[in-house]
């Protein structure tokens, strides 16, 4: 079965320009999560949604950073007046839900802000 | 949520077995150990949880000791397609709030021929 996908897989920007990224999650899965990864470290937790709603937004690290995700399938994480700090992996996960021990990572989008 | 240490990197050979051990020496009652692999390229890829004793499955070994303050991920006879970056995490997968993983830096192991 299909996994889950991002779009698009690179994106470059310059300064200053806003960009949104996509995330499809498995077909059913409740819970769906963003995260960032630097080259050489650890994914690192932005948000999280279980269906439509925003459960955890901690992570994301100003307000130029928002997600959605309206009917509780594809997610978008925008990014607004970007800025090189930005660039890194960004990744996306979705998992069936409360007591689901699984995540499941998409591939990915690179994000590079020149 | 349990700070977790484990090695930087490894090195091993083909066939040969290959333990990396992680402490989580504040790891509360309700936490679950859970690893992830990842390799280059792609997003991380869960492996094995467990909550004591000892965990098996068809990729790998999970041993947990009766104070749960440290966790070894057994992978037996490793080829070369085992080199990647393993996570180590400890978290309440019942916990409604932040259900989020925290990685660290994870144990980069390379497995030469």
């Amino acid at each position: 079965g299909a996994g889950v996908s991002q779009s698009p897989r690179y994106k470059v920007t310059k300064r200053g320009q806003d960009v949104a990224l996509r995330c499809d999650p498995i077909s059913g899965h409740v819970s769906l999560y963003w995260y960032r990864q630097a080259l050489g470290q650890g994914p690192e937790f932005l948000t999280y949604f279980n269906y439509e709603a925003q459960q955890d937004k901690s992570g994301l690290p100003n307000d130029r950073f928002s997600a959605e995700r309206p009917e509780g399938s594809i997610s978008t994480l925008t990014i607004q007046r970007t800025e090189q700090r930005d660039s890194a992996m960004y990744r996306c996960a979705s998992s069936l839900g409360r007591g689901a021990n699984e995540q499941f990572f998409g591939p990915g989008t690179r994000l590079t802000v020149l | 949520l349990a700070k977790t240490t484990q090695p930087i990197s490894m090195d091993s050979y083909e066939g040969q077995e290959v333990n990396i051990t992680c402490s989580h020496n504040n790891i509360a009652t309700n936490d679950y150990i859970t690893w992830y692999q990842q390799f280059p390229s792609q997003g991380p890829r869960f492996i094995i949880q467990g909550y004591k004793t000892k965990v098996t499955n068809e990729v790998a070994s999970l041993f947990i000791p009766a104070d749960r303050k440290s966790s070894t991920l057994s992978l037996p006879r490793v080829s070369l397609s085992d080199t990647a970056v393993y996570y180590c995490l400890v978290g309440d997968l019942m916990d409604t709030g932040r259900r989020a993983l925290t990685f660290g830096s994870g144990t980069r192991l390379q497995v030469q021929p």
